[in-house]
């Protein structure tokens, strides 16, 4: 069964930094392209990047909201991803999710809640 | 960037009712639709990928169709359970995206 288990999330004031991860277990982590969805209080789900495998180049895809503040990294030997966030904005605000997969997200984590107020 | 529009924004329903949902993609994305279902406080829910195919363990009055722009996600007899927030995600291209929600609410 595959679990995913975000953590790292928090209140954190408008400039700040924060970095989320996410323990996966029940999969071949090391092949999987992951995936990072938020959605902000009452609104719907926002892609925010993903990264691939190591095979294939682990290179890493934005949405636009977010590129060049945040970045999405991996460590295969932990089965962890992460998602080091900087320059937050209050419309950062939003339980983000770790997916894995690049494409359909069979597989949720509770997720973690950022909160970017000063 | 693709854009996904879903219609309607709410539907009332009723036990027993017959309930279809749409989502219009801004180009043509083949059959890489995925739907959801959302429940307050709770992480989604894959129901149907590929714009027909059930999820495994997804009863089967859930059913998707569509390919190119268009595709629908039916649901043939609402159950109390069923009354959640659906989304659609287009899979074709990077960024992923997903259509605004339907809320499925007792009518």
């Amino acid at each position: 069964e595959v679990q995913l288990v975000e953590s790292g999330g928090g209140l954190i004031k408008p400039g700040g930094s924060l970095r989320l991860s996410c323990v996966a277990s029940g999969f071949t982590f090391s092949n999987a392209w992951l995936t990072w969805v938020r959605q902000a209080p009452g609104k719907g789900l926002e892609w925010v990047g993903r990264i691939k495998s190591k095979t294939d180049g682990e290179t890493t895809d934005y949405a636009e909201p977010v590129k060049g503040r945040f970045t999405i990294s991996r460590d295969d030997s932990k089965n962890t991803l992460y998602l080091q966030m900087n320059s937050l904005k209050a419309e950062d605000t939003a339980v983000y999710y770790c997916l894995s997969s690049g494409w359909y997200f069979d597989s949720w984590g509770q997720g973690t809640l950022v909160t970017v107020s000063s | 960037d693709i854009q996904m529009t879903q219609s309607p924004s709410s539907v009332p329903a009723s036990v027993g009712d017959r309930v279809t949902i749409t989502c219009r993609a801004s180009q043509g994305i083949s059959s890489w639709l995925a739907w959801y279902q959302q429940k307050p406080g709770k992480a989604p829910k894959l129901l149907i990928y590929a714009a027909s195919t059930l999820q495994s363990g997804v009863p089967s009055r859930f059913s998707g169709s569509g390919s190119g722009t268009d595709f629908t996600l039916t649901i043939s007899s609402l159950q109390p359970e069923d009354f959640a927030t659906y989304y659609c995600q287009q899979a074709s291209s990077f960024p992923l995206t997903f259509g605004g929600g339907t809320k499925v609410e007792i009518k």
